[in-house]
């Protein structure tokens, strides 16, 4: 597996306001994602971060509101823009590792 | 249909017994299945993975993989209080590349 931290692991923020989740992991790693944890609910994809490539949005999820940053193979950044209560929720991001992928500790937001 | 079906759960167990959790899928052609437990405000950790059709077994948990049913299961013998969490059950589809496919989980009770 690999070593995989997250800042902040908690933030409370205003609504209108944007904060960046920064994503580190101790090894090289092509592939990297950012999830959604919503309370209650399972992990929903936001979006893939390869190295070198702009990231790849699923669906109902867009760069506006979402920017990702993967300036190297150890690193990425995911933004919320424009906060609104909504947004309140858990952030992971993972890192696939063969045919595995691995979790940081997540960033619990919260939106007022 | 759901691409990732779990059932629904909660499911309890007194110590000792063996916990059976349930997952189907749609995308026939899946190669990739995972489980990930998840306690209560952590983070998703991979607990197995599975590629071959029949078991899999490491230490108290077996996973069971029937692609012609497109049924996965993971059994949990001899279960402890620790095993107390959410299991996720997670797919890479066919048609999604590497991304991974969430069930909504199930809550597990181990009750002394």
């Amino acid at each position: 597996s690999a070593v995989i931290s997250q800042k902040p692991s908690r933030d409370i923020c205003q609504r209108g306001t944007s904060l960046t989740i920064q994503c580190q992991v101790d090894s090289q790693v092509t592939m990297m994602f950012w999830y959604r944890q919503q309370p209650g609910q399972s992990l929903t994809l936001i979006a893939t971060a390869n190295q070198g490539s702009e990231a790849t949005y699923e669906s109902g999820f867009v760069i506006d509101k979402f920017p990702i940053s993967r300036p190297n193979l150890t690193f990425s950044t995911l933004t919320v823009s424009n906060m609104s209560p909504e947004d309140s929720s858990i952030y992971l991001c993972s890192v696939e590792l063969g045919a595995e992928q691995y979790f940081g500790p997540g960033t619990r937001l919260t939106v007022t | 249909q759901k691409e990732v079906e779990q059932n629904s759960g909660p499911l309890s167990v007194p110590e000792g017994a063996i916990a059976s959790l349930n997952c189907t899928y749609s995308d026939r052609v899946s190669q990739s299945f995972f489980w990930y437990r998840q306690y209560s405000g952590k983070s998703p950790e991979l607990i197995m993975s599975i590629y071959s059709n029949g078991d899999k077994e490491d230490g108290r948990f077996t996973a069971q993989l029937n692609k012609a049913s497109q049924y996965v299961s993971l059994l949990i013998r001899d279960s402890q209080p620790s095993d107390s969490a959410t299991y996720l059950c997670a797919v890479i589809l066919e048609t999604s590349g590497s991304r991974l496919t969430f069930g909504e989980g199930t809550q597990l009770t181990v009750n002394p």
